[in-house]
């Protein structure tokens, strides 16, 4: 069974600029989170997806992060315009449904200058 | 509000050595409880969980049990390896509507020296 899919690895931008991240959740699994990790913390829940809807965004900064999960499946993560602080690892997970099981993916390192 | 709290790194020993890692919540309910494991260069993993009081979850040698009365999941084990060396998070989910929220401490990281 393929994992959690999460591109890029890796992305260094300055401040005021716009960055995407995309995910692709296991296959069946209807649940899937994105969570913010900043260095030396715990993941941090931003948003939450069930199918192609928002169960959770409480913690999402709504003023320059968005996301989508439009067919369901995979997901995307935008952030605009980028802030120093939002320097981070940005994870996804997945859970089938019933399951506590969260399935992550390897994140996304951002660096913002 | 519902935390854990988990001891502060990092945590360095010999091959072979005992380890603990303790772990503590505060929670309004009844949690599951978890213990996963970031290696380097890799994804969040599950380790072991317990979703109730005086449950041990265990794998690849690692155990925790679900003390209720002291709201504590310490994570141990008996002999520990280089390849163990990551970050260990504790973490709870099971008290929101949806069942799966999980709420995480900020990690510890374990290094092991040959």
């Amino acid at each position: 069974e393929a994992g959690v899919a999460q591109s890029p690895r890796y992305k260094i931008i300055e401040k005021r600029q716009s960055v995407a991240f995309w995910c692709n959740p296991i296959s069946g699994h209807a649940t899937l989170y994105w969570y913010q990790q900043i260095l030396g913390q715990g993941p941090k829940l931003l948003i939450q997806f069930q199918n192609n809807g928002v169960v959770d965004d409480s913690q999402l900064p709504k003023d320059r992060f968005s996301a989508e999960r439009l067919k369901g499946v995979d997901s995307t993560l935008k952030i605009q315009p980028a802030k120093l602080e939002d320097s981070a690892v940005y994870l996804c997970a997945s859970i089938s449904g019933g399951s506590e099981t969260q399935y992550f993916g390897p994140g996304t390192r951002l660096l913002v200058l | 509000g519902n935390s854990v709290t988990q001891m502060e790194g990092p945590v360095t020993l010999s091959e072979e050595a005992f380890l603990t890692i303790n772990c503590t919540y505060t929670a309004t309910g009844y949690p599951s409880l978890f213990w996963y494991v970031q290696y380097p260069g890799e994804g969040l993993q599950l380790l072991l969980k317990a979703t109730k009081a005086d449950d041990k979850g265990s794998n690849k040698g690692f155990e925790a049990t679900y003390r209720k009365e002291t709201t504590s999941f310490h994570l141990e084990k008996g002999s520990v390896q280089v390849s163990d060396s990551a970050v260990y998070f504790c973490a709870l989910s099971g008290l929101d509507s949806s069942a799966s929220k999980i709420i995480f401490g900020s990690g510890t990281r374990l290094s092991i020296r040959p």
